[in-house]
């Protein structure tokens, strides 16, 4: 079946850049998301990327792709204290089946 | 303009009651899940509708029982509730044509068996 696997827990201090990695198994995945989770709120979309494509760029989010790897990245450029969430890493299969397969999520906790 | 919304945000409760948590989508979307979340934030599909019909039923006990009564909206039903049933709960909603069929998720019910 479907796994994905992110780390736990990120710590950085504001203005550095945050790196999240995840990885999956599924070699049908046609797109992967990733979501940010803050305390007590929903899940928000950041940014997605099409299987083939191996980045994208938007703002200070940059998403890259190594699919030989089955390995996913969000690097996070300058990051803020409002920064600090959950991040949920995300796949999507081809097999008809349209539900999101998630990581566990990695915390980002972003020191002054 | 909210897209995707949810009833009630917070719904404490006692063990063996029957509860339900409503969803709403106003983008025009064909297809609406549940998604449950854990006390260890792990998030799992639970069910999926498109059009009205369930195309998703994962291995999630009968005392759960999703109802659309039409494309916008996805109801979810919990009879006998128990304390394992705790968590959140969230709906989403995608379009089935288009680039990216991204989900878009309402802002959670968090539901609490005593």
């Amino acid at each position: 079946g479907e796994d994905v696997e992110q780390s736990l827990f990120l710590s950085v201090r504001e203005g550095d850049s945050s790196v999240i990695n995840c990885t999956y198994t599924d070699s049908s995945s046609t797109y992967l998301y990733w979501y940010k989770q803050e305390p007590g709120a929903g899940l928000q979309l950041l940014t997605y990327i099409f299987s083939n494509m191996d980045m994208k760029q938007d703002q200070r989010l940059t998403v890259l792709l190594n699919k030989k790897d089955k390995h996913l990245s969000l690097r996070i450029a300058d990051t803020q204290t409002g920064d600090s969430a959950i991040y949920f890493c995300a796949e999507k299969g081809y097999t008809g089946r349209r539900a999101l397969t998630f990581g566990s999520g990695t915390r980002l906790q972003v020191q002054p | 303009d909210t897209a995707v919304s949810q009833t009630p945000k917070y719904l404490v409760t006692q063990m063996g009651n029957d509860k339900s948590i409503k969803c709403e989508q106003n983008l025009g979307h064909d297809t609406m899940y549940w998604y449950k979340q854990d006390s260890k934030k792990f998030l799992k599909i639970m069910f999926s509708y498109n059009n009205k019909e369930l195309i998703i039923n994962e291995t999630v006990p009968n005392r759960f029982s999703p109802k659309s009564p039409d494309k916008a909206h996805l109801n979810l039903h919990i009879n006998s509730l128990e304390l394992g049933d705790s968590a959140v709960y969230f709906c989403a909603s995608s379009q089935d044509e288009g680039v990216q069929e991204t989900q878009y998720f309402g802002p959670g019910t968090r539901l609490l068996v005593l």
